[in-house]
């Protein structure tokens, strides 16, 4: 158990369909980062928020979008979902950025599955 | 894309050490050397992370070599809850962890 939870654990969409995913940080950490798992492969990073301001972004269309809030959570939002945005999102929550606020390890939440027909 | 390379996969006896190796042919400086691993169907899991120095945690020991263009993962005594797909990284403090395709290592009785 890392204290990260991201919800739902499943989901079905159609192609053309909006969905939102949710994650919530471990306590103590103002960073969380998303990535998408295609069946097979490493983590793609998708972006980064640090302190509700986005700090860096992946090879990601604009329709992926995100937010984070003040208590530090969450949301990622894809829009216009097509086939291949089939896969497991995961988030992942860490201290900081550099200096002595930073933590060199990130928690992961046991991700959500997002299949779309 | 990843700036590491890994062999896709390996095996291991239960019980005895598993070395994972992994090259980071262009390290800059600055660059951590992160390990993580991912069991099935679950989030990645932080091992283990240096910067030149070898490194010894509860779970692992890395030892990196002096000019930092490769890296050993060493799980002393593998068990068959080590089997996982291990991922090294190389990347700035704070950077945005880029994964590459892991090793595959399966421990058998």
């Amino acid at each position: 158990e890392t204290g990260v939870t991201q919800s739902p654990t499943h989901l079905i969409k159609t192609r053309g369909q909006q969905v939102t995913l949710r994650c919530s940080s471990q306590s103590g950490h103002n960073t969380v980062s998303w990535y998408q798992q295609a069946l097979g492969q490493g983590p793609q990073f998708i972006f980064q928020y640090y302190r509700e301001e986005e700090n860096g972004r992946g090879n990601f269309p604009p329709r992926f979008s995100g937010l984070q809030f003040p208590n530090y959570s969450s949301e990622l939002n894809v829009n216009a979902l097509e086939l291949d945005d089939s896969a497991l999102y995961l988030c992942a929550s860490s201290r900081g950025l550099a200096g002595s606020d930073f933590s060199h390890e990130q928690f992961f939440g046991p991700g959500t599955r997002l299949t779309v027909l | 894309d990843a700036k590491t390379t890994q062999p896709p996969s390996m095996d291991c006896a239960e019980g005895r050490a598993a070395n994972l190796p992994c090259n980071h042919s262009t390290i800059s400086g600055n660059e951590y050397v992160y390990w993580y691993r991912q069991i099935h169907s679950q989030g990645p899991q932080y091992i283990i992370h240096g910067l030149k120095n070898n490194e010894t945690n509860e779970m692992a020991s890395l030892i990196i070599t002096e000019d930092r263009k490769s890296s050993t993962l060493i799980l002393p005594h593998a068990t068959l809850r080590d089997t996982a797909v291990y991922y090294c990284i190389d990347l700035n403090q704070g950077g945005k962890l880029i994964f590459g395709q892991g090793t595959e290592l399966s421990v058998k009785p």
